[in-house]
């Protein structure tokens, strides 16, 4: 069965702080690992799709990193308008092109 | 107006009842997705549908139906509603690219449920 678990559960930045979220995965073979975001009271929004360890994808101040067993989002000098939650999901190959989600990362950034 | 739309945002219900959550789509997409999202358990798959014609159950399908109207319809079903079925509901639909689907999917809003 695949696995997606992220770490941390909760994260409070201050302004300008820098960090990163952490999904660990397991499946078998993996066809791609894709980061969401979700803000309270919304459906979850695409931000990036990676299939091959060693691959990044960046987006304003996110930075995506992906390797054999884990994936990270890196926020560089965050914004309180990052604040969300974050989703990553893995999709195995073959099969029914499901994805497995992990429980999300609550991201706050104070100004 | 938003490419996939749900409806209605917000029920309160009472246990037995029958409930209908409809989804509707305007980005042109054949597969179109129901989950489930409750706190601390994250996103879970109810039922997928590929094409009109093409209805699957998801991991946690049990209590739920659904019917695939159109291609750009989608509804989801809760014959006797119970309380364990309070969640946030979310409709989702993805393209198809060469012989399989990408994982990027487009959500709805949500609707939420609460069962009394």
């Amino acid at each position: 069965e695949d696995q997606v678990t992220q770490s941390p559960e909760a994260l409070r930045l201050q302004e300008g702080e820098s960090s990163s979220l952490n999904c660990s995965y397991t499946v078998s073979g993996l066809r791609g690992l894709f980061w969401y975001r979700q803000d309270p009271g919304k459906g979850p929004e695409f931000l990036f799709t990676l299939y091959s360890a060693g691959e990044e994808k960046e987006k304003e101040r996110l930075k995506a990193t992906l390797t054999k067993k884990e994936s990270f989002l890196h926020i560089t000098a965050p914004k309180p308008e990052d604040s969300a939650t974050y989703l990553c999901a893995v999709q195995a190959q073959g099969g029914n092109n499901r994805l497995a989600f992990g429980k999300g990362n609550q991201v706050v950034v104070i100004p | 107006d938003a490419d996939v739309t749900q409806t209605p945002r917000n029920r309160i219900t009472k246990t037995g009842k029958r409930i209908m959550l409809e989804c509707s789509q305007t980005k042109g997409h054949d597969r179109m997705y129901w989950y489930r999202q409750d706190p601390g358990l994250g996103l879970r798959l109810i039922y997928y549908s590929f094409d009109v014609k093409d209805i699957n159950k998801g991991e946690i399908s049990d209590g739920y139906s659904v019917s695939r109207q159109a291609q750009a319809k989608f509804s989801l079903s809760l014959e006797s509603a119970i309380p364990n079925q309070t969640a946030l509901y979310f409709c989702a639909t993805s393209e198809v690219k060469g012989k399989l689907g990408t994982g990027e999917l487009f959500f709805g809003e949500g609707s939420r449920l609460t069962v009394l």
